[in-house]
């Protein structure tokens, strides 16, 4: 029930195309929903994060849409551009809770062609 | 301001060894989590600090592993009896507060951990 599954394992646009990322969860506890991108070699970093109070959430060329019934979230990256090429992790905790470890799904790697 | 910084940012250890990764969070930052990434996976969760306490060490495999937070500013992982399996990347995380919507985790760049 803590787990985080994230689909696809990996995924191959064109520049300019709209690559999605899915993620699905089991446990309704989880209340809040950060995406991390990763470059080989780096740390993750923060791309964008959500609560289940709202049903979508753009920031830039990332959105994030959430449907909580399902208990789906999904990453949308617009104009994709061969710079956005690198491994992406949805993750959730629970903060409210006092759960503040964020659990994670087993990464996307996106490659955008030139 | 910079960052979370992580050291050594490769280390390479004997099986049996001790090893100990150090991480500097982002100043002012309260929490600060750490994490294992073994390669083609996500990170899993190791252990997190509210302050100088572990406030949740369950995600600690076994008790070869430790880690400690003396000040409530830096920490050290420590691994005693470096195993083959124990070669990952160490991630260490901060975030200014633990509670409600202020749980988001800055992460460091790690510490790549190979046990030949």
């Amino acid at each position: 029930q803590q787990q985080v599954k994230q689909s696809p394992q990996s995924l191959i646009v064109q520049k300019g195309g709209i690559p999605i990322i899915n993620c699905a969860y089991e446990n309704t506890a989880f209340d809040y929903f950060p995406w991390y991108q990763q470059f080989p070699g780096k740390g993750p970093a923060l791309l964008i994060a959500i609560r289940p109070d709202v049903s979508e959430k753009k920031e830039g060329r990332f959105t994030i849409s959430f449907n909580k019934s399902a208990k789906q979230f999904s990453l949308h990256i617009m104009d994709s551009q061969p710079g956005d090429s690198a491994t992406y992790f949805c993750a959730a905790s629970n903060p409210d809770s006092g759960t503040y470890k964020y659990i994670f799904g087993t990464g996307t790697r996106l490659k955008v062609l030139a | 301001g910079a960052g979370v910084s992580q050291t050594p940012s490769n280390k390479v250890t004997e099986k049996g060894k001790y090893v100990e990764l150090r991480c500097d969070p982002i100043s002012g930052h309260t929490a600060l989590y750490w994490y294992r990434q073994s390669l083609g996976q996500g990170p899993e969760f190791l252990i997190y600090f509210q302050g100088t306490g572990a406030a949740d060490d369950s995600g600690l495999p076994n008790d070869r592993f430790f880690a400690v937070r003396p000040e409530g500013s830096v920490s050290t992982l420590k691994i005693q009896r470096t195993e083959r399996g124990d070669s990952a990347m160490y991630l260490c995380a901060s975030s200014l507060f633990a509670s409600g919507s202020y749980n988001e985790q800055f992460f460091g760049p790690g510490t790549r951990l190979t046990v030949l």
